[in-house]
């Protein structure tokens, strides 16, 4: 079955530290996002690359940086940079011009 | 950028009761969507919404696309305890899409 995959759920780091989430999907999706959320706050969006290797800064890239080699993964790192990297992240993806993102089951990154 | 203001933040609501969440923006949209989310895992698309005015159903769950293209509202009837979770509301023009901050549905049996 077509699908996203986030990996891993879980992700713990210590501070200073560069971490990489992962992001594959299996849809021929063109388009590929990364976002960020935090209790009580709405989908934040990081990074979003509509074509293999290129990609766009969202609201909030700093601290993120993303690379988009082949049109079926869209890894994002955390760098040491980001002064509050613990959020729960959520990458999607969808054809360019449609609007129906499909998400992965998300990534829970915790600075220990 | 744009803000979406969704409330209310968060329902207790009875087994069987009618539920009714709304988002508004002080910008146009040209597209409406609502979301849920399970604890724990990325949303899930419910409904779409593409023309001021639309008014869809999908099972339990009606939503419309407001005339002003301002705001949207999802109403849930006779919920049941699997329909718990957060319902985001998002808007979206020219690659650019949005979200509000969530509704926590909590129904109790």
């Amino acid at each position: 079955d077509g699908g996203i995959t986030q990996s891993p759920k879980y992700l713990f780091r210590k501070e200073g530290q560069n971490v990489t989430l992962s992001c594959e999907q299996n849809l021929n999706h063109d388009a590929m996002y990364w976002y960020r959320q935090d209790p009580g706050q709405g989908l934040r969006l990081i990074y979003y690359s509509q074509i293999v290797n290129d990609f766009q800064k969202g609201d909030i890239a700093e601290g993120y940086s993303v690379s988009r080699e082949k049109k079926e993964s869209f890894p994002l790192t955390v760098t040491s940079a980001q002064k509050n990297p613990t959020a729960f992240y959520l990458c999607a993806s969808s054809m360019v011009a449609n609007y129906g993102y499909t998400f992965g089951s998300g990534t829970r990154l915790t600075v220990v | 950028g744009q803000q979406l203001n969704q409330s209310p933040q968060s329902m207790f609501i009875q087994e069987g009761e009618d539920v009714s969440m709304n988002c508004t923006s002080s910008s146009i949209f040209n597209t409406w969507l609502w979301y849920k989310q399970d604890p724990g895992e990325g949303p899930v698309l419910l409904i779409a919404l593409y023309k001021a005015g639309e008014l869809t159903s999908n099972g339990r769950l009606t939503a419309q696309f407001g005339i002003t293209r301002k705001d949207s509202f999802l109403n849930i009837s006779a919920s049941i305890p699997s329909d718990v979770g957060i319902y985001f509301c998002a808007g979206h023009n020219n690659n650019d899409m949005r979200f509000g901050a969530g509704t926590r549905l909590t129904v109790k049996p």
